[in-house]
């Protein structure tokens, strides 16, 4: 079965400042991954995903990851947080039968400092 | 705009009191779906349609069932709730079931069990 680690689960940053947050997978194939952001009582919104084309992948709201097959890694970054940034986000893969299941990590909260 | 919309936002029932969450589309994907999230984790899968066809994942409880009457709505059924069960209720709809399509989220039915 795949599973997803996402290491921190609070990140602290100043408004300004780059946003790193960790996703690692583990996956037997080739696997997509996805970043997705919950703001409080609300759904979840796709950020971003990887479908194994650019390893570089450039979301919404000026997120990107990059998928690292040697570091099994697919870190999301944003070079300036913004307060509207803060929010809890979750990295997830892909399995099952048809491939459309979504294993989420235990997801990180991001808070934005002014 | 095209949409996943979840009725109730909030609702509270009592332990053991059968209760059904509500779940519409406007988008006319062919694929819905029923997560569990608990107080600050990451969202399971219990079970999801594509189209008629009722796909339930392995460890979701019995005391979970789900209708599908058409394309449009989805209801999850909980015969007995238990405090256990309470969480919020995340539905959502994609396309087609490839671990391509994106998955669209509602707001989520957050429900106490008193």
């Amino acid at each position: 079965a795949q599973s997803v680690t996402q290491l921190g689960s609070h990140v602290s940053v100043s408004e300004g400042a780059l946003v790193l947050l960790r996703c690692n997978y583990s996956s037997s194939v080739p696997p997509y991954l996805f970043w997705y952001v919950q703001y409080p009582n609300q759904g979840l919104q796709l950020l971003l995903k990887y479908t194994s084309a650019a390893t570089l992948v450039k979301g919404i709201n000026g997120f990107e990851a990059e998928f690292k097959k040697s570091e099994t890694s697919f870190h999301l970054t944003k070079p300036s947080a913004h307060m509207s940034d803060a929010a809890e986000y979750f990295c997830a893969v892909s399995e099952g039968r048809y491939g459309n299941k979504l294993v989420f990590g235990a997801g990180t909260i991001l808070r934005v400092k002014s | 705009d095209a949409m996943v919309i979840q009725n109730p936002r909030y609702q509270v029932t009592q332990f053991g009191k059968p209760v059904t969450l509500s779940c519409s589309q406007t988008l006319n994907h062919n694929v819905m779906y029923w997560y569990q999230q608990k107080s600050s984790q990451a969202p399971k899968l219990l079970f999801h349609y594509y189209d008629k066809d009722f796909n339930n994942e392995a460890d979701t409880p019995d005391n979970f069932q789900s209708r599908r009457p058409n394309t449009s709505f989805c209801f999850l059924d909980i015969r007995s709730p238990g405090l256990g069960d309470a969480a919020m209720y995340l539905c959502a709809t994609s396309r087609e079931a490839g671990a391509i399509d994106t998955q669209y989220f509602g707001p989520g039915t957050r429900l106490t069990v008193l």
